[in-house]
């Protein structure tokens, strides 16, 4: 069976400050790998994603993530933060036997001036 | 640029009446998802249907909880009696093929609050 953990449940940050939110997986098999983020009473929206190729994966709004098979990681990362980016963010993880999406419990991304 | 509806967007009841959710996928996606998000925990799969098929269930709750999609389009979720721990989000997505490659896309949810 898939499982994802995201070992922070908060992460505070400051405007402009780098921010990384970290996301490990379990599965068996070959996986595909998900960044979703979650405005305030809303549905999700992809961020990126990993399927196959080069393990350095860029998404929207300057978010860039990782791929490490060894470490079995997933880590988004942004080199700098906006107040605006204050959301909460889901890891996902689905393979190649099991189609649907298998969340973590999410990182609540908190920026302050 | 196409997105998955949902209605109502919030809905309060009181335990053991009934309560039914609705969603319309965006045009020419074939599956379509429900899912379960409580607060504090990420969204949880209840039901996957492929066009008019359900092709997986096994988390669903089917003493209380129904969902259809009869003509492959638009779909309801239907959960009666409500009861006290039904409080959550439910969000309805869909993708073009249901591929686990494919991107799922959300729409906007339905909170439920059942007093």
């Amino acid at each position: 069976a898939q499982s994802v953990t995201q070992l922070d449940s908060q992460v505070p940050v400051f405007e402009e400050a780098p921010v990384e939110l970290r996301c490990n997986y379990s599965s068996s098999v070959s996986v595909y790998l998900f960044w979703y983020v979650q405005y305030p009473n809303q549905g999700l929206q992809l961020l990126l994603k990993y399927l196959s190729g080069s393990t350095l994966v860029k998404g929207i709004n300057g978010f860039e993530a990782e791929f490490n098979k060894s470490q079995t990681s997933f880590h988004l990362r942004k080199p700098s933060v906006h107040i605006s980016d204050t959301a909460e963010y889901f890891c996902a993880v689905s393979d190649q036997r099991y189609s649907t999406l298998t969340f973590g419990k999410g990182t609540m991304l908190l920026v302050s001036p | 640029e196409a997105e998955v509806a949902q209605s109502p967007r919030y809905k309060i009841t009181e335990k053991s009446q009934a309560v039914a959710f609705w969603c319309d996928p965006i045009s020419g996606h074939a599956t379509l998802y429900w899912y379960r998000q409580i607060l504090g925990q990420g969204p949880e799969l209840l039901v996957q249907f492929q066009d008019e098929s359900v092709v997986d269930d096994s988390q669903l709750p089917k003493d209380r909880f129904s969902a259809e999609r009869l003509k492959g389009v638009d779909s309801t979720l239907k959960i009666q009696p409500a009861e006290l721990g039904d409080s959550a989000m439910y969000l309805c997505a869909s993708s073009f093929s249901g591929r686990a490659t494919d991107t799922q896309y959300f729409g906007p949810g339905t909170r439920l609050t059942v007093l």
